[in-house]
Formats: C-alpha cells, sequence, structure tokens
C-alpha cells in the first residue's frame, strides 16, 4: 500500500525540541521530493519545508534557522527537527509528497507547545 | 510570498445544487516548465487533505466527476456540479510554483 506515516509529537515545554519522523511504503521514495505541512488547530494549512531528491532543503520564514528538514533513503524515512519551539508551534504535522503536488499525505502527528 | 485569496469562506449548497469557489494568486503561476501548479484539496473534520485536482484540471484518480477544476492567469475555480452530503468539509486552493508553496484560507461547504 502506498503510504506516509508520521511520528514523534506529542507535548513539548516552550524552548523545547522533537524530532517528527515520516516512513514512507509502497512506492520509490528517493525519487520524490519530500515536505512537511502543517495545520494550527481550527487554521489552515502551512508549507513548512521540502527537500528534493539531490538533498537540497528548503524553508518557509516561519521556521527557518529553527526547524531542520532531512531524509534517510535507505530507511524510507523523513524527518524534521525542531527545535526552539514555541507557543505558535502546536499544529498537526503532516509529510507529503512531490513537492508543490502534494499528492500523497500521511495521517499527521499532532504537536503541542505548552508550560 | 504568493498570496492566494479563496472566496467565498463559507458556502452553504443545497444538496444536488452546483457550487463554486473561486481562488485569485497574487502572481502568475507558470513554472519555468510551462504547467501551472495550482491544485484543489478537500478536508473532512479528523482528515488530512485529499487530493482533487491538480495542475488546474487534472482529476486525480478516483475523484468523482462532478467535481472539476478551471483557470488560468491568476483565477482559477473549483466546481462542483451537483453537490452531495459527503462533500461536505473544508476546500483548498494551493499553489505549489513558487517557494514557498502557499494555500489559500479554505472554503468551508456546508449542506443547507
Amino acid at each position: 500500500e502506498v503510504q506516509l506515516v508520521e511520528s514523534g509529537g506529542g507535548f513539548v515545554p516552550p524552548g523545547g525540541s522533537l524530532r517528527l519522523s515520516c516512513v514512507a511504503s509502497g512506492f520509490a521514495f528517493r525519487t520524490y521530493t519530500m515536505n512537511w505541512v502543517r495545520q494550527a488547530p481550527g487554521k489552515g494549512l502551512e508549507c513548512l519545508s521540502y527537500i528534493d531528491t539531490s538533498g537540497a532543503k528548503f524553508y518557509t520564514d516561519s521556521v527557518r534557522g529553527r526547524f531542520t528538514v532531512s531524509r534517510d533513503n535507505a530507511k524510507n524515512s523523513l524527518y524534521l527537527q525542531m527545535n526552539s519551539l514555541r507557543d505558535e508551534d502546536t499544529a498537526v504535522y503532516y509529510c507529503s509528497r512531490d513537492g508543490g503536488a502534494f499528492d500523497l499525505w500521511g495521517q499527521g502527528t499532532q504537536v503541542i507547545v505548552s508550560s | 510570498d504568493v498570496v492566494m485569496t479563496q472566496s467565498p469562506l463559507s458556502l452553504p449548497v443545497t444538496l444536488g445544487q452546483p457550487a463554486s469557489i473561486s481562488c485569485r494568486s497574487s502572481q502568475g503561476l507558470v513554472y519555468r516548465d510551462g504547467n501551472t501548479y495550482l491544485n484543489w484539496f478537500q478536508q473532512r473534520p479528523g482528515q488530512p487533505p485529499r487530493r482533487l485536482i491538480y495542475t488546474v484540471s487534472n482529476r486525480e484518480s478516483g475523484v468523482p466527476d462532478r467535481f472539476s477544476g478551471s483557470g488560468s492567469g491568476t483565477d482559477f475555480t473549483l466546481k462542483i456540479s451537483r453537490v452531495e452530503a459527503e462533500d461536505v468539509g473544508v476546500y483548498y486552493c494551493v499553489q505549489g510554483t513558487h517557494w514557498p508553496w502557499t494555500f489559500g484560507q479554505g472554503t468551508r461547504v456546508e449542506i443547507k
């Protein structure tokens, strides 16, 4: 089955860190650009970062310098290291496939930043 | 950043009637490869987004043909020819041409 499964979310205090993971199955992971998108409670969608097949990384201004995207093609896995977390980072975090096409999404993992 | 503006933000529709959602971008969305990366998504409560339409007018496999996309330049439209109960949810346009890729605010479709 073609799918993406995120994990690693949870509760974290402001200033803390979390590492999210996304495991891909059913397709040739290494041939796809992969993204991280988040959705704050009751809000819309924000694309945070992507990593292309060469390993080039791109970030939106709201997370640049705090979040780091990476991938391990041998493990069919995408990661998001999140540091210096803020209240406004509270959201469901999704991984999605194929850059600006967003053709496949995981179910998401919840991150709650709160003291 | 490219701003994507959807209207209306709320759309009450009678079952069996048509519905139309507009999406306007602050810049043109033609990429250097000639494609226009404007997609439409449906999000049902508690679910991740599901892609309905890609590159303006191409329907995703398995999406009912009552959904259609059109447009060019900076103006795009998603149409539902006859709304069914399962179409309730929030609809988003997103541009995948200019980084950072940006979403519209979302249009909530509900049944009257």
